[in-house]
């Protein structure tokens, strides 16, 4: 099974500043998707960004990049300058070819 | 477009009562997924559907929870009965078909409480 290891429950950053959330996953399979997904107090899951597997390239939008690393399986996403709407639940999940296995997720608090 | 709709946005119901949760995917999108939401497990996917057709069902707990996709716009996920072990947040998610197959969209979510 493809499991998702977010190892921080709760990060906490202010505002301007940037943080780094954790991501391992297990996988046998060589070609994948990633995904984060961000939890706002509403509870709506909005999608942050997506990274290709056989893509070398680190996926980014806006704010938000990620760091890939293939060879050690690991996903980690990076929120620069950030903002107090940047405060969530955010996601880790692992598309296993039909659906996606998601992580136990880190709470993000962020402080003025 | 509107996004992924579900009704109701919360429901509060007796234990025993039946609970029907819907969906209305992304129009053109052909993949609808369900998923429940605890604190203690997170998030699990209960059943996803292909072309109305359902693929996966082993995430469904038990007999009481049946899913139905009678056509490309509409699905529901029934509990029945329910009981308080139940009270979760459902979410339902669809992807579409193509290149962007694997990015799953969601909707707001149904808060269920069984008292």
């Amino acid at each position: 099974a493809q499991t998702v290891t977010q190892s921080q429950p709760e990060m906490s950053v202010q505002e301007a500043e940037t943080v780094t959330l954790s991501c391992t996953y297990d996988t046998s399979e060589s070609d994948y998707y990633l995904f984060w997904y961000k939890q706002p107090p509403s509870r709506q899951m909005i999608l942050v960004i997506r990274q290709e597997a056989y893509k070398q390239q680190n996926a980014t939008e806006n704010r938000f990049s990620v760091n890939f690393q293939k060879a050690a399986k690991s996903f980690s996403l990076k929120i620069s300058d950030s903002q107090l709407g940047d405060a969530a639940m955010y996601f880790c999940a692992y598309w296993r070819g039909d659906a996606l296995n998601f992580g136990k997720g880190t709470s993000l608090l962020v402080t003025p | 477009d509107a996004g992924v709709i579900q009704s109701p946005r919360h429901e509060v119901t007796e234990m025993g009562q039946e609970v029907t949760l819907r969906c209305k995917p992304i129009s053109g999108h052909n993949s609808l997924f369900w998923y429940r939401q605890t604190m203690m497990r997170g998030l699990e996917l209960l059943i996803y559907f292909n072309n109305n057709v359902p693929i996966d069902d082993s995430g469904m707990p038990e007999d009481r929870f049946s899913a139905k996709m009678p056509n490309a716009s509409f699905s529901t996920l029934k509990i029945q009965p329910s009981e308080p072990r139940d009270s979760a947040v459902y979410f339902c998610a669809s992807s579409p078909r193509g290149r962007e197959k694997e990015t799953q969209y969601f909707g707001p979510g149904t808060r269920l409480l069984v008292l």
